[in-house]
């Protein structure tokens, strides 16, 4: 087990909607990373957080946002859901400037 | 063009076979590259993890990585089919601004162990 916690472990959502993710970082770590893993598709980076910024953003759109909190977990939020949404977020815990990441086990969402 | 190529197999061995899965990436500006398991419905697990060139070895792993030819390789040797997973390549550009954690993946190698 790594320590990083995803919630919740699986989601259905309809087009649309908005749905919040939950990130609880590992111990001692002051980053997060959140990927967007779709079916037979290897993990796409969404963006990043250290100390409560943004600290840098893949390819994806606005609608795509996160936060980080004070304890360094994390949340990811994803408005006006569409179908091609569907895929396993996962997040990732590390500390700046360390080559290693942890994951958690992933939220898998299912946009219908 | 992705800017880190895998072939998502996948790939079927008998138990105690090597396994060999490898990678090639575009960009001579990846430094650090690392080798991920994921097994199904969970979440990629840090196998190992290499600098530059050369060769790394831990236990039945061994990671290779030939930046002349932008080529990273895993191997396992006497396969089990505990093994059996998706392994993943992921490497990162440490000249880009605060690259830590903001990986490159491949898209992924299934490998079935077969008793």
């Amino acid at each position: 087990e790594t320590g990083v916690t995803q919630s919740p472990t699986h989601l259905i959502k309809t087009r649309g909607q908005q749905v919040t993710l939950r990130c609880s970082s590992q111990s001692g770590h002051n980053t997060v990373s959140w990927y967007q893993q779709a079916l037979g598709q290897g993990p796409q980076f969404i963006f990043q957080y250290y100390r409560e910024e943004e600290n840098g953003r893949g390819n994806f759109p606005p609608r795509f946002s996160g936060l980080q909190f004070p304890n360094y977990s994390s949340e990811l939020n994803v408005n006006a859901l569409e179908l091609d949404d569907s895929a396993l977020y996962l997040c990732a815990s590390s500390y700046r400037g360390s080559t290693e990441a942890f994951f958690g086990q992933g939220t898998r969402l299912t946009v219908v | 063009q992705k800017e880190v190529e895998q072939d998502p197999g996948p790939l079927s061995v008998p138990e105690g076979a090597i396994v060999s899965l490898n990678c090639t990436y575009s960009n001579s500006a990846f430094q650090y590259f690392m080798w991920y398991r994921q097994y199904s419905r969970k979440g990629p697990e840090l196998l190992m993890y290499t600098y530059s060139s050369g060769n790394k070895e831990d236990g039945r792993f061994t990671a290779q990585v030939d930046k002349s030819s932008k080529y990273i390789s895993l191997f396992i040797r006497d396969s089990q089919p505990s093994d059996s997973a998706t392994y993943l390549c992921a490497t990162i550009n440490p000249l880009t601004t605060d690259s830590w954690g903001k990986f490159q993946f491949g898209a992924g190698t299934q490998v079935v162990v077969t008793p």
